[in-house]
């Protein structure tokens, strides 16, 4: 029983490159959530789903875009990185009618 | 929308002291109230949580207190131990939705 696996778990992305970080899941949560994490700013939640083929927009979605074809994966793409989204990513899965979240490990992004 | 305050946000004590965190949020109607510990270079992991309908609750060594009147909450560690070095957020659930907004951590130091 693995949890939740993101991958890559490092990557360096020039400015204007285009990236898909995948989260999977293992435990047949239904909601799924990316959040970043900055120095100082804790936790801020990018996109989530409530549920297969649904997503919604978090506090800072701007420059991200989300999918969840399947439920137990949820991707955060770039569609053209900037600087400004050098961060550690951090996905995050649930289950309906529980709140504890099980993270990833993160993926620590750096864009030049 | 719902805002998180966290004090302080660094604290150093001595092995065997007590350290306290304490957290302020916005939105009245926040009821779930979520403890996460993050140790160095690892994924955040829940430690305790408290709903609205309780006044305190108890896991060994750490305990949550919750005053809704004042909206805050705080997490008291007891006996310390240099393994209670981490970086822990406190959240609070956005209304009586399924997201949350973390406040932006403590770095707890236990010296030996």
């Amino acid at each position: 029983n693995a949890g939740v696996t993101q991958t890559p778990k490092f990557r360096v992305l020039k400015t204007g490159q285009s990236m898909t970080l995948l989260c999977a899941q293992d435990m047949n949560h239904e909601y799924m959530y990316w959040y970043r994490q900055d120095p100082g700013m804790g936790l801020r939640l990018i996109h989530y789903s409530v549920g297969e083929g649904t997503t919604a927009k978090g506090e800072v979605p701007d420059g991200y875009n989300v999918s969840r074809l399947k439920k137990q994966n949820f991707l955060l793409g770039l569609e053209s990185a900037a600087p400004s989204q050098t961060s550690v990513y951090f996905c995050a899965s649930r289950r309906q009618g529980r709140y504890g979240y099980t993270f990833g490990s993160g993926t620590r992004l750096t864009v030049v | 929308g719902e805002n998180v305050e966290q004090h302080p946000s660094t604290l150093s004590v001595q092995e065997g002291d007590s350290a306290v965190i304490k957290c302020t949020y916005s939105d009245s109607a926040s009821n779930y109230f979520p403890w996460y510990k993050q140790e160095l270079g690892k994924r955040p992991q829940l430690i305790i949580d408290i709903r609205s309908n309780v006044g305190e609750k108890k896991d060994q060594r750490i305990a949550v207190t919750l005053n809704k009147t004042a909206k805050h909450f705080s997490l008291h560690i007891t006996e310390t131990q240099p393994e209670d070095s981490a970086v822990y957020f406190c959240a609070a659930s956005i209304g009586y939705g399924q997201n949350f907004v973390f406040g932006p951590g403590t770095r707890l130091s236990v010296l030996p």
